[in-house]
């Protein structure tokens, strides 16, 4: 079953907009850990930011901030005035250290292209 | 600087070929893992390794082996029993011990383009 949702393929926006990407988990443990990656086109991933599921507390890191809900199980992702270099797919995903033989795996979405037009 | 170098960039498999990705790190890091990328889909784990000489299988090992001689290399082979081993190979690495594995941010290389000939 899938345990990580992005349910946007794809997103375009005009620069200087605000764009939010959706991410809704499912999961049984009451202990584990959320991520956002960016992965440009060169293809390497780019660690953004960890939640972890004790600390509800929304985040803010420039233009990024992240707003987590445990009552929705969601964590989602705003980029306020977009820039052109935010064009990437972005990946949200799930760890479970306590779920046996996938304690030390990382589950992830499919992932959300963004592009930002100029 | 530190970081994790993957190679080849792009590389191509014949018919009932072995091919071999390497993935190095200076990082320092006790876990690495292999991660395959399909068009328009998320990343999937083929294998992990916490420690030297010890690895674990993913989610879609099949067709695929590893080794882990040493701390700061993981490759791994793509067999000929992989029937549709294109895709995009990305190796990552993370720091901790046990539990807190899971806990910690991974670090991606720039990843490995395996197609068919």
């Amino acid at each position: 079953a899938q345990k990580v949702t992005q349910a946007q393929t794809e997103i375009s926006v005009v620069e200087k907009e605000d764009v939010t990407l959706d991410c809704v988990y499912e999961t049984r443990d009451t202990t584990y850990y959320l991520f956002w990656y960016k992965q440009p086109p060169s293809g390497e991933l780019v660690f953004l930011i960890r939640r972890n599921s004790f600390d509800e507390q929304n985040e803010i890191s420039g233009r990024y901030s992240w707003n987590f809900q445990k009552s929705t199980s969601s964590f989602n992702f705003t980029i306020t005035a977009s820039q052109v270099v935010d064009s990437a797919v972005y990946f949200c995903a799930l760890s479970e250290p306590y779920s046996g033989a996938g304690s030390y795996q990382l589950t992830f979405g499919k992932g959300t292209k963004l592009s930002v037009i100029p | 600087d530190g970081g994790i170098t993957q190679s080849p960039k792009y590389l191509f498999r014949k018919e009932g070929q072995n091919v071999t990705l390497s993935c190095e790190q200076n990082l320092n890091h006790d876990a690495m893992y292999w991660y395959r990328q399909d068009p328009g889909q998320g990343l999937r784990l083929i294998y992990y390794s916490q420690i030297v000489n010890d690895f674990q299988k993913g989610d879609i090992a099949e067709g695929y082996s590893v080794s882990r001689e040493k701390k700061e290399s993981f490759p791994l082979t793509v067999t000929s029993a992989q029937k549709n081993p294109t895709a995009f190979y990305l190796c990552a690495s993370t720091s901790g011990t046990d539990y807190s594995f899971s806990n910690q941010p991974q670090h991606f290389g720039d990843g490995t383009r395996l197609s068919i000939l």
